[in-house]
């Protein structure tokens, strides 16, 4: 099984929609984030959390909620769907904060039409 | 004008080739991150460092801090290296990873 697990890993919505996007992960990791991927953009961050009662927005935040249901699970939800939010999504998770090794998730493709 | 720059954008080459893909950036770090993502979408970490340099198989990172440029090399390319290769610094005055766009990678057999 994978470190670090993602579901759904494809989903194709309608504007509008309420979204839910799940991260579970078996490293231990007390760091969770949250990225989206645009063709020919770098990774930007949505949330990231240190620890269960730690949420901080990232630079891309409006749109977007995230849940820490517990150190192995981070959730991402898009309240209102729409088309622009239509990339692929990451998790991803690391011990220590940036000087720590990243791992990450095999992605989540959304489709908001 | 971006804080993290990795140049060439796109790189074909044969295989056996050497590969460097370069890594410039404007702010301090604390540590520089060398990561692929294959074809399929998943992004694996290859490299993680804040000085000298560290080598793994074929590939060799690179990074001169005064310089605040990195680099990655490929020795003995293989069709299987083609990905897209993305450099990532974490700044060192606050939390936050800095993302390169990404070098393209395909190695023709």
């Amino acid at each position: 099984d994978a470190d670090v697990t993602q579901t759904p890993r494809n989903r194709i919505t309608k504007t509008g929609k309420r979204i839910m996007l799940e991260c579970s992960q078996t490293k231990g990791h007390d760091r969770m984030y949250w990225y989206r991927q645009d063709p020919g953009l770098g990774l930007r961050l949505i949330y990231y959390s240190f620890d269960v009662k730690d949420i901080n927005k990232g630079e891309i935040s409006d749109g977007y909620s995230v849940s820490r249901q517990a150190q192995a699970k981070f959730s991402l939800s898009l309240e209102s769907a729409i088309p622009n939010q239509t990339a692929l999504y990451f998790c991803a998770t690391s011990y220590g904060g940036y000087t720590g090794e990243l791992f990450f998730g095999e992605g989540s493709r959304l489709t908001v039409l | 004008k971006n804080e993290v720059e990795q140049s060439p954008q796109n790189l074909t080459a044969q295989e056996g080739e050497f590969i460097t893909i370069n890594c410039s950036y404007s702010v301090g770090i604390s540590a520089l991150h060398w990561l692929q993502q294959h074809p399929g979408g998943g992004i694996v970490s290859l490299f993680m460092l804040s000085s000298g340099k560290k080598k793994h198989g074929r590939l060799i990172a690179t990074i001169n801090i005064q310089e605040k440029h990195s680099s990655l090399h490929i020795t003995a390319s293989h069709p299987r290296d083609s990905a897209v290769y993305i450099c990532a610094v974490g700044e060192a005055s606050n939390y936050q990873l800095i993302w390169g766009a990404g070098t393209k990678l395909i190695i023709k057999p």
